[in-house]
């Protein structure tokens, strides 16, 4: 079965200062990996994704992530945060296949200071 | 392309009353899912529709939730009868290949 951990339940950083958000996961094999953000009273938001290939992925909104094999990792970075950013981030894994089905993680949000 | 569509947006019922919430998927996508999302629980699944049929409730809480898709445009998640703990938002997702996108959520408060 698989499962993902977001180690972190709240996140603070400075507006300006850089960024990064853990996410492990459990599976066999190489998973689908996904990134979505979801701000105050909307619906989640796909930042980027990962299944196969460079192991460094860009998404939206300057977010990058890499998928790390040996740690079970797919942390999620910015180099510089803006304000805006604050939202709560989900990280979320799927078997390979088109009929799978996504386990989320419980979430970290992400606190901004001015 | 307008995304996913869920109505209401919030809905505000008494415990014992009949509550229904609609989804309707991006066009051409195949594969439906209903989603609940509290504090204490996090993102819970709580059934996958693909092609319209049902193939995965077992996060359906009990006897009292009951989804339907009976076409590829909509999708119905009704709670009869609701109860306080049915309150948190729903959301609807829908994906055509490897990606899943949601809709805004509807936020359930039962009194």
């Amino acid at each position: 079965a698989q499962s993902v951990t977001q180690p972190d339940i709240h996140i603070t950083v400075s507006e300006g200062a850089s960024l990064e958000l853990r996410c492990n996961y459990s599976y066999g094999a190489t998973p689908y990996l996904f990134w979505y953000v979801q701000s105050p009273g909307q619906g989640l938001q796909l930042l980027l994704k990962y299944f196969s290939g460079d192991t460094l992925v860009q998404g939206i909104k300057g977010f990058e992530a890499e998928f790390k094999r040996s740690q079970s990792s797919f942390n999620l970075r910015k180099p510089s945060v803006h304000w805006s950013d604050a939202a709560e981030y989900f990280c979320a894994v799927g078997a390979p296949g088109g009929s799978y089905i996504p386990t989320f993680g419980r979430g970290t949000s992400l606190i901004v200071h001015p | 392309d307008a995304g996913v569509i869920q109505s209401p947006r919030h809905e505000v019922t008494e415990m014992g009353q009949e509550v229904t919430l609609r989804c309707k998927p991006i066009s051409g996508h195949n594969s439906l899912f209903w989603y609940r999302q509290t504090m204490m629980r996090g993102l819970e699944l709580l059934i996958y529709f693909n092609n319209n049929v049902p193939i995965d409730d077992s996060g359906m809480p009990e006897d009292r939730f009951s989804a339907k898709m009976p076409n590829a445009s909509f999708s119905t998640l009704k709670i009869q009868p609701s109860e306080p703990r049915d309150s948190a938002v729903y959301f609807c997702a829908s994906r055509a290949t490897d990606t899943q996108y949601f809709g805004p959520g509807t936020r359930l408060t039962v009194l």
